[in-house]
């Protein structure tokens, strides 16, 4: 069974201080993993997309990283501010059937206090 | 959130009533997504659409009902069908769709909320 796990479900860190969310994954054929950032009551909005060959990607204070052996991925932040606090959804694309389809994890609800 | 519009933001909706949540875009893209999102949960494929007058099941499609005859709008009829309608749904569209490229991104739209009173 397809399935995306993320951890911790949720976070509370301070203000200026880095942390890092993880996901895990069981999905096969492979295709992509994305990040996404969910402000509450809002749409989610990508942050970042790697494939296979690509182990480590960053957007600004954001750095996903993907080890493909172990299917296991990570977000750090670094430098909190509060606009990070959000949810954090991994989600992996794998192909089967004729198309691409997509597996989200539950998030990570991070919050960052002054 | 893009070009993509849902509306309205919030909608209470009476048991036994049908209610249809309205999604436009204006990206040009020809792919169009319903998911529902519930606390706790990952998102949910409803239906989606590769292209105008064509539409498939998602995961989650019982209870739904949707049409695409234009290739801006996407709307979503909750039926009465659905036994457990409160959540929150979100539209997305991709330029090309879930047939075609992998890494073809999904943008989203600001969602709305769906309460059962």
């Amino acid at each position: 069974k397809n399935q995306v796990e993320q951890s911790p479900q949720s976070l509370i860190i301070l203000e200026g201080k880095n942390c890092t969310l993880q996901c895990n994954y069981t999905v096969s054929p492979f295709s992509n993993l994305r990040w996404y950032k969910q402000d509450t009551g809002r749409g989610p909005v990508s942050l970042t997309i790697m494939t296979f060959s690509e182990n480590t990607k960053s957007n600004g204070r954001y750095t996903a990283t993907l080890d493909a052996d172990t299917k296991q991925s990570s977000l750090h932040i670094t430098a909190s501010q509060l606009s990070d606090s959000a949810s954090y959804i991994c989600v992996v694309s794998h192909s089967g059937a004729g198309s691409y389809q997509l597996t989200f994890g539950k998030g990570t609800k991070l919050s960052v206090i002054p | 959130d893009g070009g993509i519009t849902q509306s309205p933001k919030y909608l209470f909706r009476k048991e036994g009533q049908n209610v249809t949540l309205s999604c436009e875009q204006n990206l040009n893209h020809d792919a169009m997504y319903w998911y529902r999102q519930d606390p706790g949960q990952g998102l949910r494929l409803i239906y989606y659409s590769q292209i105008v007058n064509d539409f498939q099941k998602g995961d989650i499609a019982e209870g739904y009902s949707v049409s695409r005859e234009k290739k801006e709008s996407f709307p979503l009829t909750v039926t009465s069908a659905q036994k457990n309608p409160t959540a929150f749904y979100l539209c997305a569209s991709s330029i090309i769709g879930r047939r075609n490229r992998s890494t073809d991104t999904q943008y989203f739209g600001p969602g709305t909320r769906l309460t059962v009173l």
